[in-house]
């Protein structure tokens, strides 16, 4: 079973709030991903990183930042929210190759 | 054109019989494939991967690669109202990135 978590599950916010969601894992893997991917929809890439202080933009613009102090955590930050921000995002880590382990997500509701 | 292509279904089959799912992918550098598979409201998990040519079995699923034809392609044998799910087809690009498709809805009705 994999051991990466994502926390909040739900989150509800008002629109112009700032917002961190966590993903933490603890394979030791060097790769991590965040993906955005709405109802019945494809997964977008949105950051990743290759291992301590490493962070890139993915395929899909996104207005959130991304940090990777620690190899176990990668934390994404909304500075200002905004009812387009609505969607689930998923965190992955990467054990070698391709073969990535998904977290629960976080489901975003900007109001 | 998309880089790992996926028809979005949805594939409907009676249970018990053959699902079959299939990809293809643009880039002819690419080394390693995999499927996974994504229950609605859940996240997506790894349940094959294949690196070379030919047939690799797992089970009652099995992932067919064709690199000449850059074809990837998964069966379901005898198939449950339980494979009723998306199915992620996912590429390594040339610089290791996994690149996946939009995916295909199986829907297996009993």
């Amino acid at each position: 079973e994999a051991d990466i978590y994502q926390t909040p599950r739900y989150l509800v916010i008002g629109t112009g709030k700032k917002i961190t969601l966590e993903c933490s894992q603890t394979m030791g893997h060097d790769k991590m991903y965040w993906y955005q991917q709405d109802p019945g929809m494809e997964l977008h890439l949105i950051h990743y990183s290759y291992g301590v202080n490493s962070t890139e933009k993915g395929d899909l613009s996104s207005e959130s930042t991304v940090s990777r102090i620690r190899t176990e955590h990668f934390p994404l930050t909304l500075e200002s929210a905004r009812p387009s921000h609505t969607s689930q995002y998923l965190c992955a880590s990467e054990q070698g190759i391709g073969i990535q382990y998904f977290g629960a997500g976080t489901r975003l509701s900007v109001l | 054109q998309k880089e790992v292509e996926q028809n979005s279904g949805p594939l409907s089959v009676p249970e018990g019989a053959i699902a079959s799912l299939n990809c293809t992918y643009s880039d002819r550098g690419s080394q390693s494939f995999f499927w996974y598979r994504q229950y609605s409201g859940k996240s997506p998990e790894l349940i094959m991967s294949i690196y070379s040519n030919g047939d690799k079995e797992d089970g009652r699923f099995t992932a067919q690669l064709n690199k000449a034809s850059q074809y990837v392609s998964l069966l379901i044998r005898d198939s449950q109202p339980s494979d009723s799910a998306t199915y992620l087809c996912a590429v390594t690009s040339n610089t290791g990135k996994l690149i996946f498709g939009q995916g295909t809805t199986l829907q297996v009705k009993p």
